[in-house]
């Protein structure tokens, strides 16, 4: 364990359904971040999250929605994705220099 | 547009050898270079980091920056079968609140 806990570690959904994403992290980091990693790309930034304030989004369709409740929990919610979207889903956290990741979310979309 | 470059290999080399990985970016401003190991199916793990041009050992790994020449490497003495993983540059702007920019990463076998 890393000490960023990110859930379920595996989700196969359906085009029409919603889902969420969980990250928690108690090493008392006050910055949160998405990341998505396909296959061949390099890691993706797409959301950050500092102090529970939304403060980057990069160019994320908004069928992906984030949601900080307090600085040590991390939702990503999920609707009406695309067969795309299949990628691991990264959640990290970091205080100052250097992340510390989490196991990631492995997402298929059918 | 900040660009970390990275050979995305599979750099092969047999037990025992160096393992050379390299790094460049385009963004001179940059301060802060980080390298991760990622083992397939995992998450990345950061192995070292280095601010300032020059070596920094840490057991069997060395990074070097070379910041005139916009380049940071990865050494791996004695590379063992274990090293094989994917190993991701990321570089940033400054200490703290920057994001890093990740390179596609560099694929190693160590092969016995």
């Amino acid at each position: 364990e890393t000490g960023v806990t990110q859930t379920p570690r595996h989700l196969v959904m359906g085009m029409t359904n919603k889902k969420s994403l969980k990250c928690e992290q108690h090493l008392g980091h006050n910055a949160m971040y998405w990341y998505k990693q396909s296959a061949k790309k390099p890691l993706e930034l797409m959301f950050v999250y500092n102090f529970k304030e939304q403060t980057e989004n990069n160019s994320v369709p908004s069928r992906f929605s984030p949601e900080c409740p307090n600085s040590s929990h991390l939702f990503l919610h999920l609707h009406t994705l695309q067969p795309e979207d299949s990628a691991l889903y990264l959640c990290a956290s970091s205080h100052n220099d250097g992340y510390t990741f989490g196991s990631g979310t492995r997402l298929t979309v059918v | 547009q900040k660009e970390v470059e990275q050979n995305s290999g599979p750099l092969s080399v047999p037990e025992g050898a160096i393992a050379s990985l390299n790094c460049t970016y385009s963004d001179r401003g940059s301060q802060s270079f980080f390298w991760y190991r990622q083992y397939s199916g995992k998450s990345p793990e950061l192995i070292m980091f280095i601010y300032s041009n020059g070596d920094k050992e840490d057991g069997r790994f060395t990074a070097q920056l070379n910041k005139a020449s916009q380049y940071v490497s990865l050494l791996i003495r004695d590379s063992q079968p274990s090293d094989s993983a994917t190993y991701l540059c990321a570089v940033s702007s400054s200490g703290g609140s920057y994001i890093p920019t990740f390179g596609r990463g560099t694929s190693l076998i160590v092969h016995p």
